[in-house]
């Protein structure tokens, strides 16, 4: 298995832009998290889904951001607009009910 | 979730072996003891778990106190390789919730 792939690694955007963040999890897996990780505020969850459903999206930190997982194998973060504090590695995570959570490499996201 | 506490920071000589500390005095009966590290500039990478037995597996060995409420993550032979922040998360394991949220976690440098 080639484990968590995110996409892009990178991306640069100007302010007020939509940035679509995305991830493909582990086959088999049915819980997908969301992470955001900044030198000031660590590494925060923001939503996490089980068996394609939100579970708990109290960690997203306004409107601008939605995420969505249409099925199985694919989940998107979304912001609209952008601004320069989402700045961030966003990180995208698959687990298997309560076994350990497999991490993709990240987005590094930069607004300007 | 039950919070963890861990020391800020810790240093470990290459070759020997490094214990890191967790306190989780008020974990749940339901709740299992995770460990994960990040190593700069990568996602966090699992790397044991359990729910109250002692647990080895080829990275590192787990060992939880009778009651529960702290332990400790060892590397045997730490590397220079192993230098990365060591996150201990308490996380329930059943029903539909399995949220898992990362502290502050400790800073080990091994060094030569």
């Amino acid at each position: 298995d080639a484990g968590v792939i995110q996409s892009p690694r990178h991306e640069v955007t100007e302010m007020g832009q939509e940035v679509t963040l995305r991830c493909k999890p582990i086959s088999g897996h049915n819980s997908l998290f969301w992470y955001r990780q900044t030198m000031m505020r660590g590494l925060e969850l923001l939503i996490y889904f089980n068996n394609n459903v939100p579970i708990d999206d109290s960690g997203m930190p306004e409107d601008r951001f939605s995420a969505k997982m249409p099925n199985a194998s694919f989940s998107t973060l979304k912001i609209q607009p952008s601004e320069p504090r989402d700045s961030a590695v966003y990180f995208c995570a698959s687990s298997s009910q309560a076994l350990g959570a497999f991490f993709g490499q990240g987005t590094r996201l930069t607004v300007v | 979730d039950a919070k963890t506490t861990q020391p800020t920071s810790m240093d470990c000589a290459e070759g020997r072996a490094a214990n890191l500390p967790c306190n989780h005095s008020t974990i749940s009966g339901n709740e299992y003891v995770y460990w994960y590290r990040q190593i700069h500039s990568q996602g966090p990478q699992y790397i044991i778990h359990g729910l109250k037995n002692n647990e080895t597996n080829e990275m590192a060995s787990l060992i939880i106190t009778e009651d529960r409420k702290s332990s400790t993550l060892i590397l045997p032979h730490a590397t220079l390789r192993d230098t990365a922040v060591y996150y201990c998360i308490v996380r329930v394991a059943d029903g539909n919730d399995y949220k898992l949220s990362f502290g502050a976690g400790t800073t080990v440098t091994v060094r030569a």
